[in-house]
């Protein structure tokens, strides 16, 4: 297994345009979870799956972002109407059910709104 | 609520001994953790505590107490690859609240 992958690494994007991102997760990993990262900022939760379902959504997230796990496998977080304060880096991990078991992040995916 | 607190910003030498402090108040515990993240990459696990102590990993050692809501991040013989970020990060209670909350990381350089 590769690790966390995501797709694109890179986005620039208009503003008002929807954007979509992708997550493969490592393989095994019942648990997938959503982040968002600014520069000199900690990861900020957005977003996390058990398997398919999607049990629990940051309160800081418009309705202008959504997340998928259809399958319990790949994961796609789409954003729509773009405005530039979404400008960071989105970030995917995956886990292991189970409280001792760490995160594994993928490399993330930088987006530009301009 | 939550929230994590670390230093900012610490500065340590080569081949020295420093140690990065995190105390956090969350709604619920399930296990304290520290990543290591360089400039433009993704987060690495460093260290996992659950139960009051120190957990010795070669060069790295993370203590924790949980009454006192406190943890530190140890790095002995420091080298010039050890300047990075060091994220603390909580994860709650079971059931939904299985996330982890990450405080804003403390950026460590190491001078010659």
């Amino acid at each position: 297994d590769t690790g966390v992958s995501q797709n694109p690494r890179h986005k620039i994007t208009k503003r008002g345009q929807n954007v979509t991102f992708r997550c493969d997760p490592i393989s095994e990993h019942n648990r997938l979870y959503w982040y968002r990262q600014t520069l000199g900022q900690g990861p900020e939760f957005l977003t996390y799956f058990q398997n398919e379902a999607q049990l629990e959504k940051s309160r800081l997230l418009s309705d202008r972002f959504s997340a998928e796990r259809p399958k319990g496998s790949f994961s796609t977080l789409e954003i729509q109407r773009t405005e530039q304060g979404d400008s960071a880096m989105y970030l995917c991990a995956s886990s292991l059910e189970g409280g001792g078991n760490e995160a594994f992040f993928g490399q993330g995916t930088r987006l530009t709104v301009v | 609520g939550q929230n994590i607190d670390q230093p900012t910003e610490m500065t340590a030498t080569e081949g020295a001994i420093v140690q990065i402090n995190c105390t956090y108040q969350t709604s619920g515990f399930n296990g304290l953790f520290w990543y290591q993240q360089h400039a433009g990459e993704a987060p690495t696990f460093l260290s996992y505590n659950v139960l009051d102590g120190l957990e010795e990993k070669g060069r790295f050692s993370s203590f924790l107490s949980r009454s006192k809501g406190y943890s530190y991040l140890l790095l002995k013989e420091l080298q010039m690859k050890d300047s990075a970020s060091y994220l603390c990060a909580v994860r709650g209670d079971g059931g939904a609240t299985n996330k982890l909350i990450f405080g804003t990381g403390t950026l460590l350089a190491v001078q010659p």
